[in-house]
């Protein structure tokens, strides 16, 4: 298996809504990624976590709260968002930080 | 901070011909990575560079780092309306956190 899956593929969700992005890999990587990329723009690091532990979390808001439960998954909570938050999110995961990272499909984000 | 800088942002290319788009960094960099994104997709990790001077290739897809690793570029020939997308170039520095940090990206139209 050599692809990252994520669910849901759309998820439009309102200002007061709980939802979860998750994200999952079999490839036996050991760093995974969250990246937040609005349309025509680069992928914006959200997250990391190596080895199952977060090592960067690049100032996000409090809104968004990540979670690796194991090796293969990590989820994305979602909590009292903004329309601005409406975006593409891609979770993506590499051998170790220092290596090519591998991006799954996306979550097509819209707040309302 | 690291910054990796990508010109041109935009560009057109008549089908078979020739174009590159480059990528420098403010600072020296350990390695990087190129990606391509299609219209409504998600990066797809292309090629690493790590040695200074180092050049590889992959098929009409030339990719070259220069000997300072501050610089790189990415030659396509024969350009194919396949080749439409955006390539990110995006570099990890040397020392401290592994960041990837990501051009602002090259939309390449194709007109046949």
């Amino acid at each position: 298996d050599t692809e990252v899956t994520q669910t849901p593929k759309h998820l439009v969700m309102g200002m007061t809504n709980k939802k979860s992005l998750k994200c999952e890999q079999h490839m036996g990587h050991r760093a995974m990624y969250w990246y937040k990329q609005k349309a025509k723009k680069p992928p914006e690091l959200m997250f990391v976590y190596s080895y199952e532990k977060l090592s960067i979390n690049e100032s996000v808001p409090s809104r968004f709260s990540p979670e690796c439960p194991n090796s293969s998954l990590l989820n994305l909570h979602l909590h009292a968002l903004q329309p601005e938050d409406s975006a593409l999110y891609l979770c993506a995961s590499s051998t170790r930080q220092v290596n090519e990272q591998f991006f799954g499909p996306g979550t097509r984000l819209t707040v309302l | 901070g690291q910054q990796v800088m990508q010109i041109p942002q935009y560009q057109h290319v008549q089908e078979g011909e020739d174009f590159t788009t480059y990528c420098n960094s403010s600072t020296t960099l350990s390695n990087i990575q190129w990606y391509k994104q299609r219209p409504g997709g998600h990066p797809v990790f292309l090629i690493q560079l790590v040695k200074s001077g180092e050049v590889k290739k992959q098929k009409r897809l030339t990719f070259q780092f220069e000997e300072a690793k501050k610089n790189s570029s990415l030659h396509i020939t024969a350009t194919q309306t396949t080749d439409v997308g955006t390539y990110f170039c995006a570099g990890q520095e040397s020392y401290g956190n592994n960041r990837l940090a990501f051009g602002k990206g090259n939309q390449v139209v194709v007109i046949p």
